[in-house]
């Protein structure tokens, strides 16, 4: 029973031009998502996020949009750079709680 | 400029034994979590704790056991490890409660594996 859904195992993009990655979650009462990046041999570090009461949050070249209707979200990455290439992970909050859970990642391949 | 610190970063065991993971953070935050990451898995929480002196269980508990007797250290331990135990563990901490608009701060791992 995934909460959280990342359909995407890999994406790859060219150097300059738009990534964007996709999570869609089940559980209406999540109100509160976060992307977090990961590199090989790193821990998770986070991104960006945006809470249910709004439909966009941006952050530098990372923009986070929230269909709530839907039950989507997804990261857009503008423009994209090898630096990027890692695995991207969404994460959900329910009402205040203190766990987040997670989608099983994409990753990205940014090609120069 | 530490943040969260895992020991040890690498460990085989055999079948049966047990082992400790320790967290640590410099950061004086209340909230601490063990993840277990799997191939194709994502992350799952295993336990977390959201003060000194107290622990809960989380999405995959069993098997494992968690104690949080300072603020800044979060053990996890392994009673008898079984090979479903290899993994990759992660601790995270954070300030304030998730829901609140708080971010975890990840540790950078522990690889596991049991034979």
């Amino acid at each position: 029973d995934q909460q959280v859904k990342q359909n995407s195992p890999s994406l790859s993009v060219q150097e300059g031009r738009i990534s964007i990655l996709n999570c869609d979650y089940t559980n209406s009462m999540f109100d509160y998502f976060l992307w977090y990046k990961k590199y090989p041999a790193e821990g998770p570090t986070f991104l960006i996020s945006i809470s249910s009461i709004k439909d966009k949050n941006e952050d530098g070249r990372f923009t986070v949009f929230l269909n709530k209707s839907a039950k989507h979200l997804s990261l857009h990455i503008v423009p994209s750079q090898p630096g990027d290439s890692a695995v991207y992970f969404c994460a959900a909050n329910q009402g205040g709680s203190e766990k987040l859970v997670f989608g099983k990642g994409t990753k990205l391949t940014v090609n120069p | 400029n530490a943040g969260v610190t895992q020991t040890p970063k690498f460990r085989v065991l055999k079948t049966g034994q047990s082992m400790t993971l320790l967290c640590a953070q410099d950061m004086n935050h209340e909230y601490m979590y063990w993840y277990r990451q799997d191939p194709g898995m994502g992350l799952r929480l295993i336990h977390y704790s959201v003060g000194e002196g107290t622990t809960a269980k989380g999405e995959v508990p069993d098997g494992y056991n968690v104690s949080r007797l300072k603020k800044q250290n979060f053990l996890l331990g392994l009673e008898s490890a079984a090979p479903s135990q290899t993994s990759v563990y992660f601790c995270a901490s954070s300030l304030i409660r998730v829901g609140s608009a708080g971010e975890l701060f990840f540790g950078e791992g522990s690889r596991l594996t049991v034979l």
